[in-house]
């Protein structure tokens, strides 16, 4: 969807390299959800953040939501092959959930 | 631990056939979803179910219909299967509530071609 921006759409890091992948959106988020998809399967859940300024960690991967709750971050410290897949996100537009979009991925490579 | 069941995993299909991609739960989620994810698209919701008994139309539900059966399943049927349904399709499930929504969860997909 055009309304939940993802940048950028693909990436190629070396191994060891940080890296951010950047949610936008021009409407306030009441939920933001980043999932890892690896190529030909389904879409495993990383992280849920709510609230602005709201930020999770997972091993090496932290997620943060922005004040204004209309952008989020994925940030990954010293990459790994195993981090290779495509990373998106998804938002509920409204608090009934009734709203719920995604982005169009970014495809991250991990060169070793 | 099963969470979200997709079958069949692979089908191909003539154009004008048609058939029914099957979604079950086991996590007792209120709302289930079926998308759609095509190359360069992004996923693209068709259908979704917000609690049982209800059905709602999303983006893209043109050639397609949906039942949900009970809280546990929802299907998703392509009555007459034309090539532009060639896609991979994704069910999945959540609870939404008042106050807070909880994240969804993805089958493995259910990768259609249509000749």
């Amino acid at each position: 969807s055009q309304e939940l921006e993802q940048s950028p759409q693909s990436l190629i890091v070396q191994e060891g390299k940080n890296l951010t992948i950047n949610c936008t959106s021009s409407k306030t988020l009441y939920g933001l959800y980043w999932y890892k998809q690896k190529y030909g399967e389904g879409l495993i859940f990383l992280m849920m953040l709510q609230k602005g300024g709201e930020e999770k960690s997972h091993e090496k991967i932290t997620a943060k939501l922005d004040e204004k709750k209309q952008q989020s971050s994925l940030h990954i410290t010293a990459s790994q092959p195993s981090h290779a897949g495509i990373y998106l996100c998804g938002a509920d537009l409204n608090q009934a959930g009734t709203a719920l979009i995604f982005g169009k991925g970014t495809t991250l490579s991990v060169s070793s | 631990n099963a969470g979200v069941t997709q079958t069949p995993k692979f089908q191909v299909l003539k154009t004008g056939q048609s058939m029914t991609l099957q979604c079950a739960q086991d996590m007792n989620h209120n709302s289930m979803y079926w998308y759609r994810q095509d190359p360069g698209m992004g996923l693209r919701l068709i259908y979704y179910s917000a609690s049982e008994g209800t059905t709602d139309k999303g983006e893209v539900p043109n050639g397609y219909n949906v039942s949900r059966l009970n809280k546990r399943e929802f299907s998703l049927r392509l009555e007459s299967a034309a090539p532009s349904q060639t896609s991979v399709y994704f069910c999945a499930s959540r609870d939404r509530g008042f106050y807070s929504n909880q994240p969804q969860h993805f089958g493995d997909g259910t990768r259609l071609s249509i000749l």
